[in-house]
């Protein structure tokens, strides 16, 4: 199975300020259709996931643009301009490139 | 809109059986697949495994392999996983979220239901 690697795992931020969170994956997420099957997620407490990024840097529908995703191959980042409240939660990033999909440890973003 | 709404949680002592339905609304049910995803306690997402609505394959993960069976009745757009066996370690929230319909690179997984609450006790 693909192995995905966040980091931090924590991530206590600073209201107003930038938050960056980082993903590895053991092996290339590129399909043969040129696409990179990248998705980001937000959990905030007590709810269900949400998708926030698909295929590395498309914002979902409703997605604030303060959140942007980028990357290729194996590394890719999540990043926040400017966190706000109720951005506190928990992200992961997970594959959709090979069977079983995969998920990432998730990062624990946190209001300092 | 597009929805997924789960059952109720659930408490079943070790070695029993839970079965978990996900009724789907706002979409052609059968153009698509479901994912299972579940989370103990604390803890981060697994993904457990796949059905398409389509045609009814499957894919399981060896975590669980043999222990899981995922269907569907696309009479009523509802999609159902029965866990056997059951230890302390199934404890999770069990989620259910929309995918593609067949076994290939897919950026899916875009609804996800409110998840359901199973606790493995005696």
């Amino acid at each position: 199975d693909v192995v995905m690697t966040q980091s931090p795992l924590s991530l206590p931020v600073t209201l107003g300020q930038p938050a960056s969170i980082s993903c590895r994956s053991s092996q290339s997420l590129v399909y043969s259709d040129g696409i990179t099957y990248l998705n980001w997620f937000q959990q905030r407490p007590g709810q269900s996931p949400r998708r926030l990024i698909y295929k590395v840097s498309n914002r979902d529908s409703g997605v604030p643009d303060r959140f942007s995703g980028s990357g290729s191959g194996t590394e890719f980042t999540l990043k926040i301009s400017r966190v706000e409240a109720e951005d506190v939660g928990v992200y992961y990033c997970m594959q959709g490139r090979h069977w079983p999909q995969t998920f990432g440890q998730g990062t624990k973003v946190e209001i300092k | 809109q597009v929805q997924l709404v789960q059952s109720g949680g659930e408490v079943k002592n070790p070695g029993a059986s839970v079965k978990v339905s996900c009724k789907a609304s706002g979409y052609t049910f059968s153009t698509y697949g479901i994912t299972w995803v579940r989370q103990a306690p604390g803890q981060g997402l697994e993904w457990m495994g796949w059905i398409s609505a389509y045609n009814g394959n499957t894919n399981y993960a060896q975590k669980v392999q043999g222990r899981v069976t995922m269907t569907t009745d696309t009479s009523t757009s509802t999609a159902y996983m029965e866990l056997r066996s059951l230890r302390s370690d199934d404890t999770a929230v069990y989620y259910c979220a929309r995918a593609v319909s067949r076994v290939v690179p897919a950026a899916d997984l875009d609804y996800w239901g409110q998840g359901t609450l199973v606790t493995v006790s005696s």
